[in-house]
């Protein structure tokens, strides 16, 4: 059974601080790696992807991936109210071709 | 470009009744997937398409459950019989995965079926 793990939260930091948000996964086979942001009452929505070791940096966002420690974060610095969310971790096989989901952690940014 | 597209946005109707969600992928997109997000929770997969492989049923809950994918595009879901407890937000989304390759493409979400259950 393929597995991701998540700190379900509320993780609440201040605005402007650095939020990080951790993902864990089982299958040492997962090769694609998947981070969505999901508001109240909407849709996901895919922030980053990142498919190999170290880190990877898309505005005030980090990816980090560690497949040894089958772990990866994402790194929101100078966090805004408007971050606010659920984040959701995804974790793929790239045969296999389905998703398997955390149950996602909520951030809550302090104004 | 056209996102996922799913209808009705929202859905209410009496327990007993059958409904039917419908999901138009992107363009081009040969997967497509169907989950249920119950208020709080996280995203509980259903079933899944691959261009004309088998699809993957492994998630439906029951047999009241079925998803038929005509053409290799649009798909629909149908609850049969319905229950209070299958009262949640229905999310398809699809991704550009050619079949028999190795792919590392997102998924994308279209913005769900709000199904309300009398």
């Amino acid at each position: 059974q393929k597995e991701v793990e998540q700190n379900s939260g509320p993780l609440s930091v201040p605005e402007g601080a650095i939020a990080s948000l951790n993902c864990t996964y089982s299958d040492r086979g997962s090769q694609s790696f998947f981070w969505y942001r999901q508001y109240s009452g909407k849709s996901p929505e895919l922030i980053m992807s990142i498919y190999s070791n170290g880190d990877k940096e898309d505005g005030r966002f980090t990816a980090q991936l560690n497949k040894a420690s089958q772990y990866v974060s994402l790194l929101i610095r100078d966090s805004q109210p408007s971050d606010s969310a659920t984040y959701l971790c995804a974790v793929k096989d790239n045969y296999g071709q389905n998703f398997v989901f955390g149950p996602g952690t909520r951030l809550s940014v302090l104004p | 470009g056209a996102g996922v597209s799913q209808s009705p946005s929202n859905k209410v109707t009496e327990k007993g009744k059958d409904v039917e969600l419908r999901c138009d992928p992107i363009s081009g997109h040969t997967a497509l997937y169907w989950y249920r997000q119950s208020l709080g929770q996280g995203l509980e997969f259903l079933i899944y398409f691959q261009g004309n492989s088998a699809p993957d049923k492994s998630g439906l809950p029951s047999d009241r459950f079925s998803a038929e994918r005509t053409g290799g595009s649009v798909s629909t879901l149908t609850i049969q019989r319905t229950q209070q407890e299958d009262s949640a937000v229905y999310l398809c989304a699809s991704s550009l995965a050619p079949p028999g390759t190795a792919s590392n493409q997102p998924q994308h979400f279209g913005d769900g079926t709000r199904l309300s259950i009398l």
